[in-house]
């Protein structure tokens, strides 16, 4: 089974500290995700990568960057934490194509900003 | 503009009785759909899945049916269970050229309650 890895599980952060979200996963998948989960919003696209050293912005990827210089590992940073930024930060992972297409999602980090 | 709606924020089922939950789009390239499943502080878990050639699949106690001409797709749970009691998602997709598959277009969710 593919295990997509999540750092912590929760994170407590001071308003403006550069935050890092650590996720890791074991198959070889090409794609990864960043997802954050807030109530009534459902799940919204932060980053994306299909590829070491690439990234592409989802949709609601201000106050965040990405860094992917491992296939297994794709982190999410906030260069500067706001209060807003308080949810529940999910990581998926993906194969690029396949008989039974879908995400491997990791258990979840839940971010607290003060 | 949403491509996924789940139009029932919520939903509350006697155990044992049916569940029912609902999922419209409106992209009609959308060509492979599922569902997932997700327990407070954990990450959404893959429930079923189902291609646009057919019209159902079953999986024990869930079965997904999609009706293409009325963009729509239900996930029915019998007999339901307390332990199903979770948001549940609906996610779309669309096959590229190449064989790749485009991201998964997920709607906001339905928070199933299953009383005992």
């Amino acid at each position: 089974d593919v295990k997509v890895t999540q750092s912590s599980r929760y994170l407590v952060k001071r308003t403006g500290e550069k935050v890092f979200l650590e996720c890791v996963q074991d198959m070889d998948h090409e794609n990864m995700f960043w997802y954050r989960q807030d109530p009534g919003l459902g799940l919204r696209l932060i980053y994306f990568s299909y590829d070491v050293k690439m990234k592409e912005k989802g949709d609601i990827p201000e106050g965040y960057s990405v860094s992917r210089e491992k296939k297994e590992r794709f982190s999410l940073i906030l260069e500067s934490a706001s209060t807003n930024q308080t949810s529940m930060y999910l990581c998926a992972s993906s194969l690029l194509a396949g008989a039974n297409y879908g995400y491997t999602f990791g258990s979840g980090t839940r971010l607290t900003v003060v | 503009d949403q491509q996924v709606k789940q139009n029932s924020p919520s939903l509350s089922v006697q155990e044992g009785r049916i569940s029912i939950l609902n999922c419209d789009y409106t992209n009609s390239m959308f060509d492979y759909f599922l569902w997932y499943k997700k327990y407070p502080a954990e990450g959404p878990t893959f429930l079923i899945s189902i291609s646009s050639i057919k019209d159902k699949n079953e999986d024990g106690r869930f079965t997904v049916f999609l009706n293409k001409s009325a963009k729509h797709l239900s996930l029915h749970i019998v007999p339901s269970q307390p332990g199903d009691s979770a948001v549940y998602f609906c996610a779309a997709s669309v096959s590229r050229l190449g064989g790749s598959q485009g991201n998964l277009i997920f709607g906001k969710g339905t928070k199933l309650s299953v009383k005992p």
